[in-house]
């Protein structure tokens, strides 16, 4: 069965410092995909990031970061240099039916807050 | 940028009530989905809908529920007989084939059965 694990329930940083938030993943298939949601205050949920399964490459995308590891399951997201304005609940999901209709298993999420 | 809506924002109802929670998926997107987040918990899946009929319902998707494609551009929520433990709020999700198969979210309704 499908499982996500998000093991930080709260982080708190001060601004300006990197942040790491851990995401655990278990599947039987061996095409899937991974994603990332932020959460804001206001309650909406935007999407971060998807990743499939054959594509291990890290990325980058201004101060975000994702580090994937199939051989740990494990697809991190790193926040380089926190701002306030990252603070939200952080949401891994993962997804075994590629192609079609994709349901979604979400972690329990991360909630960042950042200050000032 | 296209974007999916979701009418009401909040919604107040009492238990044992029917409510309709209505959603507007991006035009071209063909999966549609609904989830709900009790408050403080994570986000759960409760169904998806394709070519007019349902693909997949979780175990929370009970026969209280339906959902429906009315139109060429709504996509509804159901619930017959309101329970206390209905509240939540409830996103609304869209994907399409051939792009990069992100679901987009809608804003969501909060849901309060009193």
């Amino acid at each position: 069965a499908q499982k996500v694990t998000q093991a930080q329930t709260e982080i708190s940083v001060v601004e300006k410092e990197d942040v790491t938030l851990d995401c655990v993943y278990e599947t039987r298939d061996t095409t899937y995909y991974l994603f990332w949601y932020k959460q804001p205050p206001s309650g909406e949920l935007v999407f971060l990031i998807r990743r499939n399964s054959f594509d291990e490459q890290n990325e980058i995308s201004g101060r975000y970061s994702w580090n994937f590891q199939k051989s740990t399951s494990s697809f991190n997201f790193t926040i380089t240099a926190s701002q306030v304005v990252d603070s939200a609940v952080y949401f891994c999901a993962l997804s075994e039916e590629p192609g079609g209709s994709e349901k979604l298993v979400f972690g329990k999420g991360t909630k960042l807050t950042v200050n000032p | 940028e296209p974007e999916v809506t979701q009418t009401p924002s909040h919604q107040v109802t009492q238990m044992g009530q029917e409510v309709i929670l209505r959603c507007v998926p991006i035009s071209n997107h063909l999966y549609f989905y609904w989830y709900r987040q009790i408050l403080g918990q994570k986000v759960e899946f409760l169904v998806s809908f394709y070519n007019n009929e349902i693909s997949e319902k979780s175990e929370i998707f009970d026969d209280q529920f339906s959902v429906e494609r009315p139109d060429g551009s709504n996509f509804t929520l159901k619930i017959r007989s309101t329970k206390l433990e209905d509240s939540a709020m409830y996103f609304c999700a869209s994907s399409g084939i051939g792009t990069s198969y992100e679901q987009y979210f809608g804003p969501g309704t909060r849901l309060t059965v009193t």
